[in-house]
C-alpha cells in the first residue's frame, strides 16, 4: 500500500521569500510518479510540478521546484519569490505505473504576508 | 476548451434521495477518476474507469456507484445519501499510455446531505 505524509498543516511565508513544504511518502514500487498540486480558494485543483521517480534530476517549474529524495522517500517543494498568489492548499500524490490509483497526502495550507 | 465539467456545481439535498453527480471530459481520455475531499483527511478515490464499461474500486467506494458507458461521460450516483456524503467531489480524467500519469481535474461539486 501507499501512503503519503503531509506533516505540516499550515505554513506562513513572507511576501518575497522562499518556504518549502514537506511530504514523505511510502512505496514498495520502483516505478512511480509524484505531484505536488495547488488549490486556491476557488477549489480549483492545479498541477504545480510532478517528478517521475526514474529521473534522478529534480522537476523545476518557474518559482517552484521539488527537492527529491528517493533513498529517503521525500518530495518537498519549494515555492521562491513567494507572490500574494501563491496563498492555497497544498496537496501532495503518489500513482505507481499500472495501478490506476492515486493517493493525496491531508494538505498543507499556505499563508502569504504582505 | 479542453476540459473536464462537473453538474451540479452545488448540491443540497436530504438522506435516501437519490442523486447522481455528471462528470464529462473533452480530451478522448480513457481514464476518469472520482475522489472525495474532506477538511483533514485530503482526496480520497471512490472510484476509476480504465475504459468503457471498466470500473474498479478506490479507496472510499462504500456508498457510491459508478458507470462507464460512453467514454467521455463518469457519472457518480449516490442510491441513498448520508449526512456522513457531505463533501466536496472532484472528477479527474488523463491519458492512458506514454508515462501521462498526470491528471486533469474538474472544478468540483459540493454536496450537502441533511
Amino acid at each position: 500500500a501507499q501512503t503519503v505524509t503531509q506533516s505540516q498543516p499550515e505554513m506562513s511565508v513572507q511576501e518575497a521569500e522562499t518556504v518549502t513544504l514537506s511530504c514523505t511518502y511510502d512505496t514498495s514500487e520502483s516505478d512511480y510518479y509524484l505531484f505536488w498540486y495547488k488549490q486556491p480558494p476557488s477549489r480549483q485543483m492545479i498541477l504545480v510540478i510532478r517528478q517521475e521517480a526514474y529521473k534522478q534530476q529534480n522537476a523545476t517549474e518557474n518559482r517552484f521546484s521539488v527537492n527529491f529524495q528517493k533513498a529517503a522517500k521525500s518530495f518537498s517543494l519549494k515555492i521562491s519569490d513567494s507572490q500574494l498568489g501563491d496563498a492555497a492548499m497544498y496537496f501532495c500524490a503518489i500513482t505507481t505505473s499500472g495501478t490506476y490509483k492515486y493517493i493525496f497526502g491531508t494538505g498543507t495550507r499556505l499563508k502569504v504576508l504582505a | 476548451e479542453a476540459q473536464v465539467t462537473q453538474n451540479p456545481r452545488y448540491l443540497i439535498t436530504v438522506t435516501g434521495k437519490k442523486l447522481t453527480v455528471t462528470c464529462s471530459q473533452n480530451m478522448n481520455h480513457e481514464y476518469m477518476s472520482w475522489y472525495r475531499q474532506d477538511p483533514g483527511l485530503g482526496l480520497r478515490q471512490i472510484y476509476y474507469s480504465m475504459n468503457v464499461e471498466v470500473t474498479d474500486k478506490g479507496d472510499v467506494p462504500e456508498g457510491y456507484k459508478v458507470s462507464r458507458k460512453e467514454k467521455r461521460n463518469f457519472p457518480l450516483i449516490l442510491e441513498s445519501p448520508s449526512p456522513n456524503q457531505t463533501s466536496l467531489y472532484f472528477c479527474a480524467s488523463r491519458p492512458l499510455g506514454g508515462a501521462q500519469e498526470t491528471q486533469y481535474f474538474g472544478p468540483g461539486t459540493r454536496l450537502l446531505v441533511l
